[in-house]
């Protein structure tokens, strides 16, 4: 079965750095698109940020220079190092990967990230 | 950006009854490299993740019910539900894939009546 775990979310204070997981089974996350999705609370959907199979990585402009998303394939899990954290990146991520061109599926349970002093 | 404007943004709908929601993007989302079009639907049930529905207009995800159906071309797409049940409460995204970066409808809330 193909799952999706997040997980590294938490309380941190504007300015700081927060590392989140997603720790993909049942496939190779370097085989997939990956995709790091947020919403904030009641708010809607914000894509992020993804990496490609190749290594390429594209960012919304919001993050952009701030995030960095990358693999370990030893680990088989997905990672977004988020830094310099505003109260406007407060949200819940999730994680997803797109299988060409048949969507996002799955998704993970989401990990809420609270920016606040 | 690619704006993606949903309506109704609020759905209320007595059960057995027929829904529908459009979807409209601000450019044609027709990649004509490999002649897809990049728009999908997800549905996000109360407390619980998004879940694709249908991706590239009008295919159904594995697992979907056939009561759901997705239409359009360029820049005009709609969700339709056959008959409505209980279980499909939540709310209805649409998405664009088509370029960077990715953006999604503000969402359409479905309720039961």
């Amino acid at each position: 079965e193909v799952q999706l775990v997040e997980s590294g979310g938490g309380l941190i204070q504007p300015g700081g750095s927060l590392r989140l997981s997603c720790a993909a089974s049942g496939f190779s996350v370097s085989s997939k698109y990956m995709t790091w999705v947020r919403q904030a609370p009641g708010k809607g959907l914000e894509w992020v940020s993804v990496i490609y199979t190749g290594g390429s990585t594209y960012y919304a402009d919001s993050v952009e220079g701030r995030f960095h998303i990358y693999i370990d394939n030893s680990k088989n899990t997905l990672y977004l190092q988020m830094n310099n954290l505003r109260a406007e990146d407060t949200a819940v991520y999730y994680c997803t990967r797109e299988v060409g061109s048949m969507g996002y599926d799955p998704w993970g349970q989401g990990t809420l990230v609270t920016v606040s002093s | 950006d690619i704006v993606m404007t949903q309506t109704p943004l609020s759905l209320p709908v007595t059960p057995g009854e027929p829904a529908s929601i459009s979807c409209r993007s601000s450019q044609r989302l027709l990649d004509r490299n490999d002649g897809n079009t990049y728009l999908d639907w997800y549905l996000q049930k109360p407390g619980q993740s998004p879940q694709l529905l249908i991706h590239t207009v009008s295919f159904r995800a594995s697992g979907v019910p056939d009561r759901f159906s997705g239409s359009g071309s360029d820049t005009d797409f709609t969700l339709r539900i056959s008959r409505v049940e209980a279980e499909d409460v939540g709310v209805y995204f649409c998405m664009q894939r088509l370029e960077f970066p990715i953006t999604f409808g503000q969402g359409t809330r479905l309720e039961i009546k």
